[in-house]
């Protein structure tokens, strides 16, 4: 069965340093989204794509986050310089136009 | 946004045993789906279930749109059935967000 994959699974990184989050969708899918879980909270939506632009972003998605598709199979989170608040683990999601699927995450840490 | 409350927070049970979870939304929505999320963190899949009654084995869903709830039902839990499950639901077009209630923490023992 075709499935959302992440890379890597866990990254650890120093406070102001820049990270990329890596996704890759399922390969029919054309939408596709970003959200974040912070422990022991509920999950957050942080940014969908589609057709190579943002469709739309939550204030938590702001001038420190980007996102990219750089060829027909990626999808990446880069957050240009970390805050200690931005540990959380980022799912990826991509969706057939009725169900988004989630891959397993990527857990963040920053020190 | 909308609102999404799920209900118990926290629910605790021996290995057999049967458990309904619910979830209330605050407004009208296109899509709703229900998650189980396991110890290693990964949101699995459920049930995508706007409205009606959906089985999959021991776990089945049924959604009132009118009335804005849905439930889970899980029959003769097992320990592998831990963990959080998430109701999330999209206003709108159903290419929207997900938003996301707080889960209800399920604790199954043998």
């Amino acid at each position: 069965e075709p499935e959302v994959t992440q890379t890597p699974s866990h990254q650890v990184t120093q406070m102001g340093q820049e990270v990329i989050l890596r996704c890759v969708p399922i390969s029919n899918h054309l939408y596709f989204y970003w959200y974040r879980q912070i422990l022991g909270q509920k999950v957050e939506f942080l940014v969908s794509f589609y057709n190579n632009e943002i469709s739309e972003k939550s204030e938590i998605f702001d001038d420190q986050f980007s996102v990219e598709r750089p060829d027909g199979s990626n999808f990446t989170l880069k957050i240009r310089s970390t805050k200690l608040e931005d540990s959380a683990m980022y799912f990826c999601a991509s969706s057939d136009y009725v169900v988004q699927f989630f891959g397993p995450g990527t857990r963040l840490t920053v020190l | 946004g909308i609102q999404v409350e799920q209900s118990p927070p926290d629910l605790i049970l021996q290995e057999g045993a049967n458990s309904t979870l619910r979830c209330n939304f605050s407004d009208s929505v296109n899509n709703l789906q229900w998650f189980h999320q396991n110890p290693w963190g990964q949101l699995i899949n459920l049930f995508y279930i706007p409205s009606g009654t959906k089985q999959n084995g021991r776990l089945s869903a049924t959604t009132v749109a009118t009335e804005r709830y849905s439930l889970l039902y899980i029959s003769s839990s097992q320990t592998t059935d831990s963990g959080v499950y998430f109701c999330a639901v999209v206003r709108g077009s159903t290419l929207g967000r997900l938003y996301f209630g707080r889960g209800t923490q399920l604790t199954v023992w043998p």
